[in-house]
């Protein structure tokens, strides 16, 4: 069974604050890894791709990757009201894009 | 720029009834995808389809089936609904016909079995 877990928040962070999301998979074989943020009641939408181990930073989003421990994480600086939403962690695997629960981001003004 | 677009928006069903999904896309995409979305179960991928004229199951495809018209269209039927099929029915589509792209989604199709 390819899992994808996230845990499911509500992670609440303070306006301004850095929110930190986190990701973990099951298959090490896995290369792709995806970010999307989906607004309540929206569809997803892609924030960032990563394919090799470190960081890959886009404005205000950097997404880590750590293959050899099997976690992926996205770090939000500055964050805004506007960020509130659900994350979701998408993998590959094989044939197959896995994603992940998603996290419930709460920023408070 | 439409991107991917999904028809209907909503849709109320009685049980043992029929409907067909629509979904199209304007980027030229060779890969086209249909997910379930369901509260607390993430994301399910019901069928797929690599390339115009190919069509492979997903992790969910048992009271589905899908037709992929040509390389812009992929419809998902409901041959008899079932009220355990509702749910957020997302269409999506990526650039090449391997499992490496992102996904771009349409705005979903809402759907209520009776």
């Amino acid at each position: 069974q390819k899992e994808v877990e996230q845990n499911s928040g509500p992670l609440s962070v303070p306006e301004g604050a850095i929110a930190s999301l986190n990701c973990t998979y099951s298959d090490r074989g896995s290369q792709s890894f995806f970010w999307y943020r989906q607004y309540s009641g929206k569809s997803p939408e892609l924030i960032m791709s990563i394919y090799s181990n470190g960081d890959k930073e886009d404005g205000r989003f950097t997404a880590q990757l750590n293959k050899a421990s099997q976690y992926v994480s996205l770090l939000i600086r500055d964050s805004q009201p506007s960020d509130s939403a659900t994350y979701l962690c998408a993998v590959i695997y094989g044939q197959n894009f896995v994603f992940g629960p998603g996290t419930r981001l709460s920023v408070l003004p | 720029n439409a991107g991917v677009t999904q028809t209907p928006k909503f849709q109320v069903l009685k049980t043992g009834q029929s409907m067909t999904l629509q979904c199209a896309q304007d980027m030229n995409h060779n890969s086209m995808y249909w997910y379930r979305q369901d509260p607390g179960m993430g994301l399910r991928l019901i069928y797929y389809s690599a390339s115009e004229g190919t069509t492979d199951k997903g992790e969910v495809p048992n009271g589905y089936n899908v037709s992929r018209l040509n390389k812009r269209e992929f419809s998902l039927r409901l041959e008899s609904a079932a009220p355990s099929q509702t749910s957020v029915y997302f269409c999506a589509s990526s650039e090449g016909t391997g499992w490496d792209q992102p996904q771009h989604f349409g705005d979903g199709t809402r759907l209520s079995i009776l």
